[in-house]
């Protein structure tokens, strides 16, 4: 069964720094699609970025990039010059076919940018 | 398109009380997703639609739960005899064959 593992419960940075959640997961499949989404305080779900198995380039999205390394089963997520919206719980999921594209989660990382 | 709705944001119920809960999609969707969040953890999966078709349901979800949607628009999620165990955030995502899922803003549930 697919696993997804964040292992920063929490992290904090000041406001215009640079930041690197980290995540990791497990498969045996080659073709799946991976994602970072966010969730700031008592909102809704977002997404913030969408990686291709199959795409050897890395997603980027404006201040968010992603670093994928297929062959770790890594997926990271970088936040440039953070702002403090960007204070919120960033959740790594997976998805495939074979399971019919249900979001396979990760424990998530708080993240708090301060002033 | 407003996205995704979901009523109602909050529901408090009593301990065997039955419970609806109801997701709008996006229109053009034909995907549709529910999950169940508890506090401070990542969502978990419960089931999925394709159009109107049930195709999958997680082997969390009891047989005190049941999910429908008729002619493949809007979903109903019902909870029967609710425990205090199922207090916690129902989320509904849809989307359009595999691309991305989009959330709706989730129906909090507490059970006293």
């Amino acid at each position: 069964a697919q696993t997804v593992t964040q292992s920063q419960p929490e992290m904090s940075v000041q406001e215009a720094e640079t930041v690197t959640l980290s995540c990791t997961y497990d498969t045996s499949e080659n073709n799946y699609y991976l994602f970072w989404y966010k969730q700031p305080p008592s909102r809704q779900m977002i997404l913030v970025i969408r990686q291709e198995a199959y795409k050897q380039q890395n997603a980027t999205e404006n201040r968010f990039s992603v670093n994928f390394q297929k062959a770790a089963k890594s997926f990271s997520l970088k936040i440039s010059d953070s702002q403090l919206g960007d204070t919120a719980m960033y959740f790594c999921a997976f998805s495939d076919m074979d399971s019919n594209y249900q979001l396979i989660w990760g424990a998530g990382t708080k993240l708090i940018i301060k002033p | 398109d407003t996205g995704v709705s979901q009523n109602p944001r909050h529901k408090i119920t009593k301990r065997g009380q039955n419970v609806t809960f109801r997701c709008d999609p996006i229109s053009e969707h034909n995907r549709l997703y529910w999950y169940r969040q508890t506090l401070g953890q990542g969502p978990e999966f419960l089931t999925y639609f394709q159009n109107e078709a049930q195709l999958e349901k997680s082997r969390l979800l009891s047989d005190r739960f049941s999910a429908e949607r008729p002619k493949g628009s809007f979903s109903t999620l019902e909870i029967q005899r609710t425990e205090q165990g199922d207090s916690a955030m129902y989320l509904c995502a849809s989307s359009f064959e595999n691309y991305e899922q989009y959330f709706g803003p989730g129906t909090r549930l507490t059970v006293t």
